[in-house]
């Protein structure tokens, strides 16, 4: 069973730039979450792909968007990078969007913006 | 304003002794509470989560404890191990929601010294 797998480990970006950050989730996972996790605070919800569509978002602006294919993998694109971007970005499968169904993360994509 | 709130930045721990980790929340909305385990260069992993209506959930050397009037909750871990050492957080959400939408607190530093 293959977990979950974030795609590059770290990029590193100068401010204005546009970035795309890719998740593989687990196999017979059709949930992917993305969240973003700042130097010494917890994850922060950005959004939620259930099937392909876009089911609930965090207090992201618009330049923050996001997209899940067929393979219910995801991709996590920002616009117009900002310097307060730098992050580390992490994904998260499940198999479901019900409470009881756990997350599985990824190990995350280190984002520097310069 | 944060709404899970973990107050102690890092802990220092003897192995064979208890940890003790603290949350504390205050939105009341949230009935379902989960910590996770962090190692570096890894993504957070589910450890143990509890719902409003128990005030306490055990597994193995794990131990949550919910005190809802006080919106507090606690993990503890005995007998602490060096392998513990990790960032813990405290996540909070609405039961009937997706795991996916969380509340983290910042984290907690166990470190658990041999």
């Amino acid at each position: 069973e293959t977990g979950v797998t974030q795609s590059p480990t770290h990029l590193i970006k100068t401010r204005g730039q546009q970035v795309t950050l890719r998740c593989s989730s687990q196999s017979g996972h059709n949930t992917v979450s993305w969240y973003q996790q700042a130097l010494g605070q917890g994850p922060q919800f950005i959004f939620q792909y259930y099937r392909e569509e876009e089911n609930g978002r965090g207090n992201f602006p618009p330049r923050f968007s996001g997209l899940q294919f067929p393979n219910y993998s995801s991709e996590l694109n920002v616009n117009a990078l900002e310097l307060d971007d730098s992050a580390l970005y992490l994904c998260a499968s499940s198999s479901g969007t019900k409470t009881n169904e756990k997350l599985f993360f990824g190990s995350g994509t280190q984002l520097s913006v310069l | 304003d944060q709404q899970v709130k973990q107050n102690s930045p890092s802990l220092s721990v003897q192995e064979g002794r208890i940890s003790i980790l603290n949350c504390d929340y205050t939105n009341s909305m949230f009935d379902y509470f989960l910590w996770y385990k962090k190692y570096p260069a890894e993504g957070p992993t589910f450890l143990i989560s509890i719902s409003s209506i128990k005030d306490k959930n055990e597994d193995g050397r794990f131990t949550v404890f919910l005190n809802k009037s006080a919106k507090h909750l606690s993990l503890h871990i005995v007998p602490s191990q060096p392998g513990d050492s990790a960032v813990y957080f405290c996540a909070a959400m609405n039961y009937g929601g997706s795991q996916g939408n969380l509340i983290f607190g910042k984290g907690t530093k166990l470190s658990v010294k041999p």
